[in-house]
C-alpha cells in the first residue's frame, strides 16, 4: 500500500536534549512537509522540500532542522533551542509541480512528542 | 496576509441534523481550496478541494462545500450527519499546487446521539 509513515508514534525527550521524528512516503511525491498542530492554533508549517537536497523554512522553523537526502525521506531534528516543542508533529507530501501532478497533500499519521 | 477563519472553535449537533461549517479566507491570488478532517490523534485526510470549475463541490463522506468568491467563504454541508462524523474539522487555502497551506484553526464537531 503507498501512503506515509511516521515513527515513532509517541516520543518522550528530556529537556536540552535533541530529538529526530521519521517522515517516509512511497508515493513518489516530489514534495514533502513537516507541520506542527498545538491546540486550537490549526497546522503551522515548520519546513518543506520541493525537491531533494533543497528545503526551504515555513513559518515557525526556529529550534528545528531537517534533511532531505533522499527523495522518499524527510526527517525532522527537534533541537534544545526549540522553546516550546510539545506538540503533535505532521508529515504530508505531494507532487505540486511537473509531469504527474498530485496536488493534493497527503499525510501521515503524526508523532505526539512530550518534553519532560 | 494570507489566512483562514473557521469561527466555531466548536459544534454540537444532533445525530441526523444538517451540517453546515463555515471557513473564511484571505488569500492574493486565486486560491486552491480544501477541507480535511481528523480523528483523534490521527492525521489528516481529505474531505474535498476546489480550484476551478462548479462552486458547488462533492466530497467524501456525503460532504459537499460552497465556494462563494463574493464572501470570500468555502463552507462544508452535509445534510444529514452520523456519530462517526464526530472529527475535527480544518479549512486551507493555498496556490494552484498546494504547496505552503495556510489552516484554519479548526472546529471540533461533537454529535448528540
Amino acid at each position: 500500500d503507498g501512503g506515509i509513515t511516521q515513527s515513532p508514534k509517541y516520543l518522550f525527550r528530556k529537556e536540552g536534549q535533541n530529538v529526530t521524528l521519521s517522515c517516509e512516503q512511497n508515493l513518489n511525491h516530489d514534495a514533502m512537509y513537516w507541520y506542527r498542530q498545538d491546540p486550537g492554533q490549526g497546522l503551522r508549517l515548520i519546513y518543506y522540500s520541493q525537491i531533494v537536497n533543497d528545503f526551504q523554512k515555513g513559518d515557525i522553523a526556529e529550534g528545528y532542522s531537517v534533511s532531505r537526502e533522499k527523495k522518499e525521506s524527510f526527517p525532522l531534528t527537534v533541537t534544545s533551542a526549540q522553546k516550546n516543542p510539545t506538540a503533535f508533529y505532521l508529515c504530508a507530501s505531494n507532487s505540486p509541480l511537473g509531469t504527474g501532478i498530485t496536488d493534493t497533500q497527503y499525510f501521515g499519521p503524526g508523532t505526539r512528542l512530550t518534553v519532560l | 496576509a494570507q489566512s483562514v477563519t473557521q469561527p466555531d472553535i466548536h459544534i454540537t449537533v444532533s445525530e441526523g441534523a444538517s451540517l453546515e461549517l463555515r471557513c473564511n479566507y484571505s488569500y492574493g491570488a486565486t486560491p486552491y481550496l480544501f477541507w480535511y478532517v481528523q480523528s483523534p490523534g490521527q492525521g489528516l485526510q481529505l474531505l474535498l478541494k476546489y480550484f476551478s470549475g462548479d462552486t458547488l463541490v462533492q466530497g467524501i463522506k456525503g460532504f459537499e462545500a460552497e465556494f462563494k468568491r463574493s464572501q470570500s467563504s468555502f463552507n462544508l454541508r452535509k445534510p444529514s450527519v452520523h456519530w462517526s462524523d464526530a472529527a475535527e474539522y480544518f479549512c486551507a487555502v493555498g496556490p494552484r499546487g498546494a504547496q505552503k497551506l495556510v489552516f484554519g484553526q479548526g472546529t471540533r464537531l461533537t454529535i448528540n446521539p
